[in-house]
């Protein structure tokens, strides 16, 4: 049964770099039938997707996030992970990493599934 | 950007009774490829609903799904105690994939 789990600090001081790491247990993420993708989730809001990263290594960012994200992934470690830079208050929220099945057009996009239980970042001095 | 907008956005229902939740876009959804999920509180999301209408392993048949175009909805036929929770539609037919806002499924 194919698990998620994030790690990383759940406090970042303001103008600091976010980093969370997403290790999958029970398969692969060097699957070609999937993407590997970061969703988060502000206190009491509803759901943001980040961006995701492909078998290849080739990512997918939300442009309202573009300049400020990089997914990489280690294959050896079978993990892959999330730095989002120069981080305010509004970028507290709580992070999911999830498999992103290949289901769009062409094989793009997709839905997500499973999902790990999430982790809160804060954002504070 | 597609804007998912869901509706209502607090349905309180007794147990037994049909839930019809809705979810419009702001413009088409390619080829129907839209999802669902339900999140409960302090958990994460749990797919239910993929390419409009299939359920997701392990689903139970009470819940559906249909729609295309622009107005998608999730039905559950009975709802059961265990379904009070928060759903929310997802479109990945373009990027940015978006989720809609919620609906909140509360014991009436």
């Amino acid at each position: 049964q194919l698990q998620l789990q994030e790690s990383g600090p759940g406090l970042v001081k303001p103008s600091e770099t976010l980093s969370l790491t997403c290790t999958v247990s029970g398969g692969s993420i060097s699957s070609s039938q999937y993407y590997w993708g970061w969703i988060r989730q502000p206190p009491g809001k509803g759901l943001e997707w980040i961006g995701s990263i492909s078998d290849s290594g080739s990512t997918y960012y939300n442009l309202s996030l573009k300049s400020r994200v990089t997914i990489y992934a280690d294959t050896s470690k079978n993990q892959f992970s999330l730095k989002l830079s120069s981080v305010t208050a509004a970028d507290t929220a709580v992070y999911y990493c999830a498999r992103h099945v290949r289901g769009g057009a062409a094989g793009t996009g997709g839905w997500f599934d499973p999902w790990g239980q999430g982790t809160l970042v804060t954002v504070s001095s | 950007e597609i804007v998912l907008t869901q509706s209502p956005g607090t349905l309180s229902l007794s147990p037994g009774e049909r839930a019809t939740l809705s979810c419009r876009a702001s413009q088409s959804v390619s080829g129907s490829y839209l999802a669902w999920y339900q999140q409960k509180p302090g958990q994460a999301p749990r797919l239910l609903i993929y390419a409009a209408s299939s359920r997701a392993t392990g689903i139970p048949d009470r819940f559906s799904g249909s729609g295309s175009g622009t107005d998608f909805t999730l039905t559950i036929s009975r709802v059961e105690p265990e379904d009070f929770a928060v759903y929310y539609c997802q479109q990945y037919g373009s990027s940015p994939y978006t989720f809609g806002q919620g609906t909140k499924l509360e014991i009436k």
